[in-house]
């Protein structure tokens, strides 16, 4: 069954440092998305990517936070200066593009398990 | 506003004795979804179920079984004779019309114990 891969599964990374998780969404899919999840508590989304724009952003995706589909295949997520309070598990998910109204099902990956040291 | 609650934190049970996860939503929205999703220990989230507003019919999978009741904003999730490969975090989430993004709930963590 075709799956959404994440690498890397875990990153530690200064405070202040840049960093980029990496997904590689199911290959006929067209709606990509970022969630995260800090430890213990519940996921949240951040961002959700269509037709290689934004197509609806959080509060929670500040300045600091970029997406970009370098290619045919990866979806990026990039945190440009990393804080203590990034450190959480980072899901990317992706769905089929469906008629107006919504609801696809968004299969995730494994999970980046970014640390902030 | 949309909101999802499980009230229900942690849930231990005894292998095959049967559980229900509860969910309760909130949302302004005539035309809706709500899914189920799994979190095992090893972290992936995986995908159960789906169901939109304008379908009530309860389904069934096998141990697993879902009640829709829009009249109580509630959608709950039963495992019939629970096996310790259910131990897990389960997510109930919704997600609207005019909108990709999913809302969760903060999650029922499911024990089975042998």
């Amino acid at each position: 069954e075709p799956e959404v891969t994440q690498t890397p599964s875990h990153q530690v990374t200064q405070m202040g440092q840049e960093v980029i998780l990496r997904c590689v969404p199911i290959s006929n899919h067209l709606y990509f998305y970022w969630y995260r999840q800090i430890l213990g508590q519940k996921v949240e989304f951040l961002v959700s990517f269509y037709n290689n724009e934004i197509s609806e952003k959080s509060e929670i995706f500040d300045d600091q936070f970029s997406v970009e589909r370098p290619d045919g295949s990866n979806f990026t997520l990039k945190i440009r200066s990393t804080k203590l309070e990034d450190s959480a598990m980072y899901f990317c998910a992706s769905s089929e593009l469906y008629p107006p109204g919504g609801g696809q099902p968004q299969h995730f990956g494994d999970g980046t398990r970014l640390s902030i040291l | 506003a949309q909101k999802v609650t499980q009230a229900q934190t942690e849930i231990s049970v005894v292998e095959k004795e049967d559980v229900t996860l509860d969910c309760v939503y909130e949302t302004r929205d005539t035309t809706y979804y709500l899914f189920w999703y799994k979190q095992p220990p090893s972290g992936e989230l995986v995908f159960l179920i789906r169901r939109n507003s304008f379908d009530e019919q309860n389904e069934i999978s096998g141990r697993y079984s879902w009640n829709f009741q829009k009249s109580t904003s509630s959608f709950n999730f039963t495992i019939t004779a629970s096996q310790v490969v259910d131990s897990a975090v389960y997510f109930c989430a919704l997600s609207e019309s005019n909108t990709d993004k999913l809302i969760f709930g903060t999650g029922t963590r499911l024990q089975v114990f042998p």
